[in-house]
């Protein structure tokens, strides 16, 4: 089974411009969430998908943005981009349902540079 | 909301020795324990984890011990390999319907 994709990989914006990353969970999960990942702060959590609809936010400002299509593939968009966006953003994936041990597989992350 | 906090944040051991890193959590219906491990470029990836009613998992080299009364978890590695040098991630959720609240990590190194 194909694990999670993530694209593009690499990308470098300029200061005031948006981004659009994608992410393609595992076949026949449902849950997509995504991390920001910066040195020191760890992985902090962005927003969670599940059935094309946002379950669950974290405290970032409204700059960020996402949405699940029906296959379950799920993008996420920053506006305005500022240099303190520069991170790694990992999305990961897992089956649908109440247990709290639904394993979350990551994908290989996008790193966004703003310049 | 939860919060997690891990110490230590570096951690460096000689090859054999143990490791053993902390995590405390602050919301006491938190119910399931994960530990990450991502390698220096790579994705985090699932070592080991925990529900909240036993106290104790192993795996091989590495173990996880859970304190429900203290709110505390923590992972061990014995006999610790250069290939263990990594970062490690703890988290806690209280459902799959919550989001898995992480630590902020330690940079584990392991000197040859």
């Amino acid at each position: 089974k194909a694990g999670v994709t993530q694209t593009p990989r690499y990308l470098i914006k300029t200061r005031g411009q948006q981004v659009t990353l994608s992410c393609s969970p595992i076949s026949g999960h449902r849950s997509v969430s995504w991390y920001q990942q910066t040195p020191g702060q760890g992985l902090q959590f962005l927003f969670e998908y599940f059935s094309e609809t946002q379950r669950n936010k974290g405290n970032f400002p409204g700059r960020f943005s996402g949405r699940q299509f029906s296959n379950s593939r799920s993008e996420m968009n920053v506006s305005t981009l500022e240099l303190g966006d520069s991170a790694l953003y990992l999305c990961a994936s897992s089956l649908a349902g109440t247990s709290p041990s639904n394993e979350q597989f990551f994908g290989p992350g996008t790193r966004l540079t703003v310049l | 909301g939860e919060n997690v906090e891990q110490h230590p944040s570096t951690l460096s051991v000689q090859e054999g020795d143990s490791a053993v890193i902390k995590c405390t959590y602050s919301d006491s219906a938190s119910n399931y324990f994960p530990w990450y491990k991502q390698e220096l470029g790579k994705r985090p990836q699932l070592i080991i984890d925990i529900r909240s009613n036993v106290g104790e998992k192993k795996d091989q080299r590495i173990a996880v011990t859970l304190n429900k009364t203290a709110k505390h978890f923590s992972l061990h590695i014995t006999e610790t390999q250069p290939e263990d040098s990594a970062v490690y991630f703890c988290a806690a959720r209280t459902s799959g319907n919550t989001p898995l609240v992480f630590g902020k990590g330690t940079r584990l190194s392991v000197i040859a």
